[in-house]
């Protein structure tokens, strides 16, 4: 049973416009949740992250939001740049493991 | 990212071979990780190594042994694979063992089992 989801396979968006990317949790002990981008043919590369004991973390063009009560985060990236299209997973772990659970994915294509 | 190094990149094997990947980090880091993914899978995780000590053995059969000799190197070492193994194995390292490190990780190894 997959403890963390990401329900959109795939997304399309223009260039200068606003993407979000969408992630779910089942498991309510996780407390600390991680966004990776991934391009073709190399390993994941870690973008930003936030903690339970917050609700939203900002890095430039990337925002993570965090919604305990829906078990919900999203990851907004504004303004979007073709140079963003890649694969996006979310990661959550409960207590500093070190163990990451990892949804599955979602494609962002950005057209110029 | 160059800091994380596997090779061989690609691996064509036969359910009889025993072969082993290799990791190498140039961090400096003190945790380090094995990963798997198959297609239209997430990502999950194998093996967790904490200054050299497995720490974490996520249910993996033991045709996968994992060895760590220093806190540089992680090897992968494979034997009598099925073809359901047949998947892109990555390695990570983190600074120390910790969601709140993020984990660095290598380009993968492609492994195809025939």
């Amino acid at each position: 049973d997959q403890q963390v989801k990401q329900n959109s396979p795939s997304l399309s968006v223009q260039e200068g416009r606003i993407s979000i990317l969408n992630c779910d949790y089942t498991n309510s002990m996780f407390d600390y949740f991680l966004w990776y981008k991934k391009y073709p043919a190399e390993g994941p590369t870690f973008l930003i992250s936030i903690s339970s004991i917050k609700d939203k973390n900002e890095d430039g063009r990337f925002t993570v939001f965090l919604n305990k009560s829906a078990k919900h985060l999203s990851l907004h990236i504004v303004p979007s740049q073709p140079g963003d299209s890649a694969v996006y997973f979310c990661a959550a772990s409960e207590g500093n493991t070190g163990k990451l659970i990892f949804g599955q994915g979602t494609t962002l294509q950005v057209k110029p | 990212e160059t800091g994380v190094t596997q090779t061989p990149r690609h691996l064509v094997m036969g359910m009889t071979n025993k072969k082993s990947l290799k990791c190498e980090q140039h961090l400096g880091h003190n945790a380090m990780y094995w990963y798997k993914q198959s297609a239209k899978k997430p990502l999950e995780l194998m093996f967790v190594y904490s200054l050299e000590e497995r720490v974490e053995n996520n249910s993996v059969p033991s045709r996968f042994s994992p060895e760590c000799p220093n806190s540089s190197h992680l090897f992968l070492h494979l034997h009598t694979l099925q073809p359901e193994d047949s998947a892109l194995y990555l390695c990570a390292s983190s600074q120390d063992q910790g969601a709140w490190q993020p984990q660095h990780f290598g380009d993968g190894t492609r492994l195809s089992i025939l």
